[in-house]
């Protein structure tokens, strides 16, 4: 069974310019979630889709943030324009079924380093 | 605001030492608890995971327990090994999603 996947896996840019990640869950996968992982920290949930519908973004800075997964499959989060504390691992998850006790399988992570 | 703490921050032990890593959390209402483990410049590898009516799980030289009453879980390592150097995270689903602690960074040294 393929794992979830994500890209690129790194990316630099400078701040105030825009950039986006890109994740493909383990087929069949309902639920995906987005986390921000800062050096040496724990990762926080920016933003959880049940399908193709946001469960839960209230973390989500949407001022700059923005996520969409359309058709319920692979999902893009963005950031627009990117500050300096910004620069984090950015982590894919996806679970199999609805509720809340599924296990939750990440991906490798893009690390994003703002300039 | 659910709260999430490991100790320690950060350990290094000999190899074949058998050690314990902690992790409390504040809010009792639990679905479950998941061990990661992380390996620099990588994702996160699920280890154990422990359901609400569950006290532990076990898997090969891995054991994690749950208190939901004292708000805690430890996850022991038996016999450890340099392999098992990494950054350990807990994971507390209180329902819509996981809530981390800051993790145990563990260096097991040959």
């Amino acid at each position: 069974e393929a794992g979830v996947a994500q890209s690129p896996r790194y990316k630099i840019i400078e701040k105030r310019q825009s950039v986006a990640f890109w994740c493909n869950p383990i087929s069949g996968h309902a639920t995906l979630y987005w986390y921000q992982q800062i050096l040496g920290q724990g990762p926080k949930l920016l933003i959880q889709f049940q399908n193709n519908g946001v469960v839960d973004d209230s973390q989500l800075p949407k001022d700059r943030f923005s996520a969409e997964r359309l058709k319920g499959v692979d999902s893009t989060l963005k950031i627009q324009p990117a500050k300096l504390e910004d620069s984090a691992v950015y982590l894919c998850a996806s679970s199999l079924g609805v509720g809340p006790s599924g296990q939750q399988y990440f991906g490798p992570g893009t690390r994003l380093t703002v300039t | 605001k659910q709260e999430v703490t490991q100790i320690p921050a950060a350990l290094s032990v000999p190899e074949g030492e058998n050690l314990v890593l902690n992790c409390s959390f504040t809010d009792s209402a639990i679905y479950n608890l998941q061990w990661f483990r992380q390996d620099p410049g990588k994702g996160l590898t699920s280890l154990l995971l422990i359901q609400s009516s569950q006290r532990e799980q076990t898997s090969g030289r891995l054991n994690a327990s749950l208190d939901k009453s004292s708000g805690r879980s430890t996850l022991y390592i038996a016999a450890s090994q340099p392999g098992d150097s990494a950054t350990y995270l807990c994971g507390f689903n209180a329902g819509n999603m996981l809530t981390f602690g800051g993790g145990t960074r563990l260096m097991v040294k040959p």
